[in-house]
């Protein structure tokens, strides 16, 4: 499968816990995107590099919220001190360059009980 | 602030038929469009595209269309099949790869 995968693809914590989210993009796909998904809404953007480089964050990036993209392959997206409000779907796309169109992994879906 | 709106949270279409599904954006600096699918439980995934410098788009079953004036865009599914239940979005983006806005989604149920 040559698709974007994410890891894991549930996680269930505790609020005030740290959670730590992987994305692995298409092979040479440069541009790799953070989505949210809450129910009844669509995705709501929060980040996009190109390769290594952080080109834009979202306002709805809180600081307890990092994403990292180190060798311009893999991405992680760290939510440190979770709260019952950041309980949604987290995905992940990439895209080649350029292109507008991205290619969308399965999510990681958390719950902060 | 919502720059893409999809009006019509629910369409239900007999199989065979055409389901038309339609999206409004605000911000005219939008200048590609994309529409997804999305399946409960996994990520959405690409149907087809238009950039601005075109008002139609053709891709087998699927036909996006765009009217800048008006600020609109349609997908029109023709025939519709059982399998094409789903919850359809639609995007914008300003920026040859940049960041996508979604609306809100159309969820289509294709009855038999």
């Amino acid at each position: 499968d040559t698709g974007v995968s994410q890891d894991p693809r549930h996680k269930i914590t505790k609020r005030g816990q740290n959670v730590t989210f992987r994305c692995d993009p298409i092979s040479e796909h440069n541009r790799l995107y953070w989505y949210r998904q809450t129910l009844g809404q669509g995705p709501e953007f929060l980040t996009y590099f190109q390769n290594e480089a952080q080109l834009e964050k979202s306002r709805l990036l809180s600081d307890r919220f990092s994403a990292e993209r180190p060798k311009g392959s893999f991405s992680t997206l760290e939510i440190q001190r979770t709260e019952q409000g950041d309980s949604a779907m987290y995905l992940c796309a990439s895209s080649a360059d350029p292109s507008e169109t991205q290619y969308f992994g399965p999510g990681t879906r958390l719950l902060v009980l | 602030d919502q720059q893409v709106k999809q009006n019509s949270p629910s369409l239900s279409v007999q199989e065979g038929r055409i389901s038309i599904l339609n999206c409004d954006y605000t911000n005219s600096m939008f200048d590609y469009f994309l529409w997804y699918k999305k399946y409960p439980a996994e990520g959405p995934t690409f149907l087809i595209s238009i950039s601005s410098i075109k008002d139609k788009n053709e891709d087998g079953r699927f036909t996006v269309f765009l009217n800048k004036s008006a600020k609109h865009l349609s997908l029109h599914i023709v025939p519709s099949q059982p399998g094409d239940s789903a919850v359809y979005f639609c995007a914008a983006s300003a920026i040859l790869g940049g960041k996508l806005q979604f609306g809100a989604g159309t969820q289509v149920v294709v009855t038999p």
